[in-house]
């Protein structure tokens, strides 16, 4: 069974610009959170989505982020703008119930 | 509000040594769920262990083993006779019985030696 895939593997922007991270579940998970963590400290929620429905945004930290999850199947999270205070890990995770099985994330680098 | 200490920010060891790594968390629920999850070099985080607040059995598999103690607030994880791919950064996360977010430990970089 194929595990949690995340795209691209690293990015590297300009301040300003657009990014967009995919995330592609482990099938028949309806469950699907993005994290992130920021150089030196500790990996944060963002938002959880069940099915195509945002379940809890609480860890977004502001407008310039978008996620969505178009059919409840793979989702996006876009920045835009970058500010370089983005740079981090990306984290997508997805579950059935309790336990989250996390990607590889994306390394995103802001400059 | 909820908390996840890992004080151990970097530990080195050398091979074949048993090492332990803290891990101490704050809660006000009474059902909760903690977890282990390890990070290798290639960076995806892999799910080790959950237990829930109302299992306080210890749990081992294999060369790991986990021991927790509500008494104590902590959830602590030792390898025995480490190895050199245990070297990764751990982190230990709880979780609410009532929601599902994860709050994380900063993580613990453990280096095995040769």
């Amino acid at each position: 069974e194929a595990g949690v895939t995340q795209f691209p593997s690293h990015s590297v922007i300009e301040k300003g610009q657009t990014v967009t991270l995919r995330c592609d579940p482990i099938s028949g998970h309806d469950n699907l959170y993005w994290y992130r963590r920021v150089m030196g400290k500790e990996i944060k929620f963002l938002l959880h989505f069940v099915k195509e429905s945002k379940q809890d945004e609480s860890g977004m930290p502001n407008n310039r982020f978008l996620a969505e999850r178009t059919g409840g199947t793979y989702s996006t999270l876009k920045v835009q703008p970058a500010e370089l205070e983005d740079s981090g890990v990306y984290f997508c995770a997805s579950s059935i119930r309790d336990t989250q099985y996390f990607g590889p994330g994306t390394r995103l680098t802001v400059l | 509000a909820q908390k996840v200490t890992q004080a151990q920010t970097e530990i080195s060891v050398v091979e074949k040594e048993d090492v332990t790594l803290d891990c101490v968390y704050e809660t006000r629920d009474t059902t909760y769920y903690l977890f282990w999850y390890k990070q290798p070099p290639s960076g995806e985080l892999v799910f080790l262990i959950r237990r829930n607040s109302f299992d306080e059995q210890n749990e081992i598999s294999g060369r790991y083993s986990w021991n927790f103690q509500k008494s104590t607030s902590s959830f602590n994880f030792t390898i025995t006779a480490s190895q050199v791919v245990d070297s990764a950064v751990y982190f230990c996360a709880l979780k609410q019985g009532s929601n599902y977010k994860l709050t994380f430990g900063k993580g613990t970089l453990l280096t095995v030696n040769p």
